[in-house]
């Protein structure tokens, strides 16, 4: 199986920094690579997909990249509004599994 | 509007079962792919299973696979999990997501389970 892996577990930014989580996949997994952002006490919402397709809504200071095994989730300008945990999930083939998450807060 | 209501948790004693129901509304459940997903609180996302538009096709985790059944019923656009000899490690909320293909557009709120004695 597919292993997803996330670094870092969390990180604490100020308003403004550029942020970047990385997903890491145990074997290549094309493009089929998906970001959901849970805020605190709020169900999971998905904010990318295809490695780099915004969903639609979502500010444009997130952006995704990456293919292969590789993957980056990008936060360009860090607002209040963006401290949530984020996850990656791999929907290649077999189990649809998800990153362990990364903690986004205001430093 | 899109929306997903779980129902079905609660309490139950390691080794006893659950059914979860999701209702499906405001979007064409027939042809949606739905998963469970769940989440110990404060913890990490843990797909779970999921089933195609027609049923034909179902996958589950590891964790849960010979123990839990996703089934659905278009007519009735719901989703079902029916989950066997339970265990203290599958206490979570489980959330009902799906979309038209793949990855999860839709959440539910979730349902809290609970296995203790």
């Amino acid at each position: 199986d597919i292993q997803m892996t996330q670094s870092p577990s969390s990180l604490s930014a100020s308003v403004g920094d550029r942020v970047t989580i990385t997903c890491r996949a145990s074997q290549a997994i094309d493009n089929y690579l998906a970001w959901y952002q849970q805020k605190p006490g709020k169900v999971p919402k998905l904010l990318i997909y295809g490695a780099s397709t915004l969903q639609p809504r979502v500010p444009s200071r997130f952006s995704g990249s990456g293919s292969g095994t590789d993957f980056t989730l990008t936060i360009s300008i860090l607002q209040p509004d963006d401290v949530a945990t984020y996850f990656c999930q791999t929907y290649n083939s077999g189990p649809r599994t998800f990153g362990q998450g990364t903690k986004v807060e205001i430093k | 509007q899109v929306q997903l209501v779980e129902s079905g948790g609660g309490l139950v004693k390691p080794g006893g079962s659950l059914r979860l129901s999701c209702a499906a509304s405001g979007f064409t459940f027939t042809g949606s792919y739905m998963s469970w997903v769940r989440q110990v609180p404060g913890k990490g996302l843990e797909w779970i299973s999921y089933i195609t538009g027609s049923g034909r096709t179902i996958s589950y985790a590891d964790s849960v696979k010979g123990r839990f059944t996703i089934s659905r019923d278009n007519a009735k656009s719901s989703l079902y999990l029916q989950m066997n000899n339970l265990r203290a490690d599958d206490t979570a909320v489980y959330y009902c997501a799906g979309g038209l293909g793949w990855p999860l557009d839709y959440w539910g709120q979730g349902t809290l389970v609970t296995v203790s004695s």
